[in-house]
């Protein structure tokens, strides 16, 4: 029984370039969400999708963010021009009808 | 502005002690509460839920809901050192779909 699965674990990038994280929810799940927590900060939400849908991006910022959950395959965060303060764990959480959320292990991303 | 507000702590206990963990949230149309723990460097792990006014027990954990004062809470029975963790309280709007919003954490330690 797996749960929410996200790769990578760790992400070091360099200022400029794009960081792709990826997340395969729990066998079942067709809700993804996408959380960030800053250092000594608390999770805020980024971004909530189903299968090829964005429902709610209400917490990502508008600019070099993006997200999506394609029909097959994981759900991806990209982040372009990265920057130091986008340097953050990333977490997915996964739900089966939009409600109780299981969250994956994280990618820690590193901008140096 | 939705909030949740949490003592950030630490909340310092024995071994064998009640920890009593508090939250407080803004918005009164919230339908659905979770509590979370988190240790170090890991990724949130779901703990209880709670959905009605009153209590629910599971185990050691009990928590408690009071719509009309906007407070919900946890009891952990005969902490253990193993218990030592961030617990974060987590609110949903209700807004017919679920995304989160944390608070800050309350940090718990354990003494044996």
């Amino acid at each position: 029984n797996a749960g929410v699965m996200q790769n990578p674990r760790h992400l070091v990038r360099r200022r400029g370039q794009e960081a792709r994280l990826r997340c395969s929810p729990m066998k079942g799940h067709s809700h993804v969400y996408w959380y960030r927590q800053l250092p000594e900060e608390g999770l805020k939400f980024m971004v909530y999708l189903q299968k090829e849908n964005i429902i709610d991006e209400s917490g990502m910022p508008k600019e070099r963010f993006s997200a999506e959950f394609p029909k097959e395959g994981p759900s991806i965060l990209r982040i372009q021009q990265v920057v130091r303060g986008d340097s953050a764990a990333y977490f997915c959480a996964s739900s089966d009808m939009g409600d109780t959320q299981y969250f994956g292990p994280g990618t820690r991303l590193t901008v140096l | 502005q939705k909030e949740v507000e949490q003592n950030s702590g630490p909340l310092s206990v024995p071994e064998g002690a009640i920890a009593s963990l508090n939250c407080t949230y803004s918005d009164r149309g919230s339908q659905s509460f979770f509590w979370y723990r988190q240790y170090s460097g890991k990724s949130p792990e779901l703990i209880m839920s709670i959905y009605s006014n009153g209590d629910k027990e599971d185990g050691r954990f009990t928590a408690q809901l009071n719509k009309a004062s906007q407070y919900v809470s946890l009891l952990i029975r005969d902490s253990q050192p193993s218990d030592s963790a961030t617990y974060l309280c987590a609110v949903d709007p209700g807004e017919g779909y679920s995304t989160l919003t944390f608070g800050k954490g309350t940090m718990l330690l354990v003494s044996p």
